[in-house]
């Protein structure tokens, strides 16, 4: 069955430019959304359609897309950017299913 | 401002129900294709189940077909999730979401399956 594939850890120093990706065959016919998820809240949209950003979320918070894999890119991370980071895309059957990559958890060392 | 709100989660006994639901504001549920997502303690997101605008067309994750009944009330701007043969499995958060180019999410809503 079809998935979306995320590392499952990314650490980076404050300051620096944390990159997770997701990859998954399917994801050039797709948008791809991401979503931060810090300990006992609900998630929050980051980006969307690959590369909008949401009003209020911060500009150091960028997608890209290339081929079959989406990067969410945060420059200059900063303490607050611990969490939790899924991405989220349609299924590969044509229907209207959302498939979830396994989350990615950012360390902010 | 746009506004999903969960209700309705608690402790169930395994094999019994419960019904969820989602109260919408700031803007017209009519419009918007609507999911629930689930996520159990410690785990990651699961799709659970996705309803059109008229209702018309109903989709199911596999772990949860036959059991879970998605359904909405657009007059009332509601969304709903009958939970029926609940299994220890079946305990997570609970989130409604709205289809949209940007998605927007609830809160959530806990349900726990206990023996």
């Amino acid at each position: 069955s079809y998935e979306l594939t995320q590392p499952p850890s990314v650490s980076v120093s404050p300051g620096q430019t944390a990159r997770i990706t997701c990859s998954g065959d399917e994801l050039p016919k797709h948008y791809a959304n991401w979503y931060q998820q810090k300990p006992g809240q609900a998630p929050v949209l980051v980006i969307y359609e690959d590369s909008e950003r949401p009003s209020g979320i911060p500009e150091r918070f960028s997608g890209s897309s290339s081929g079959a894999t989406v990067t969410l890119t945060i420059s200059g991370v900063q303490a607050e950017d611990e969490a939790d980071y899924y991405c989220q895309s349609a299924d590969s059957t044509g229907t209207p299913y959302w498939l979830f990559g396994g989350g990615t958890k950012l360390t902010v060392l | 401002d746009v506004q999903l709100v969960e209700s309705g989660g608690g402790l169930v006994q395994r094999g019994g129900s419960l019904r969820l639901s989602c109260a919408a504001s700031g803007f017209s549920l009519s419009s918007h294709n609507m999911n629930w997502v689930r996520q159990a303690p410690g785990k990651g997101l699961e799709w659970v189940s996705y309803i059109s605008t008229s209702s018309k067309t109903i989709y199911y994750a596999d772990s949860v077909k036959g059991r879970f009944t998605i359904s909405r009330d657009n007059a009332k701007n509601s969304l709903y999730l009958q939970m029926d043969s609940l299994r220890d499995g079946d305990t997570a958060v609970y989130y409604c979401a709205r289809e949209a180019h940007a998605p927007h999410w609830g809160q959530g809503t806990l349900v726990t399956v206990s023996s």
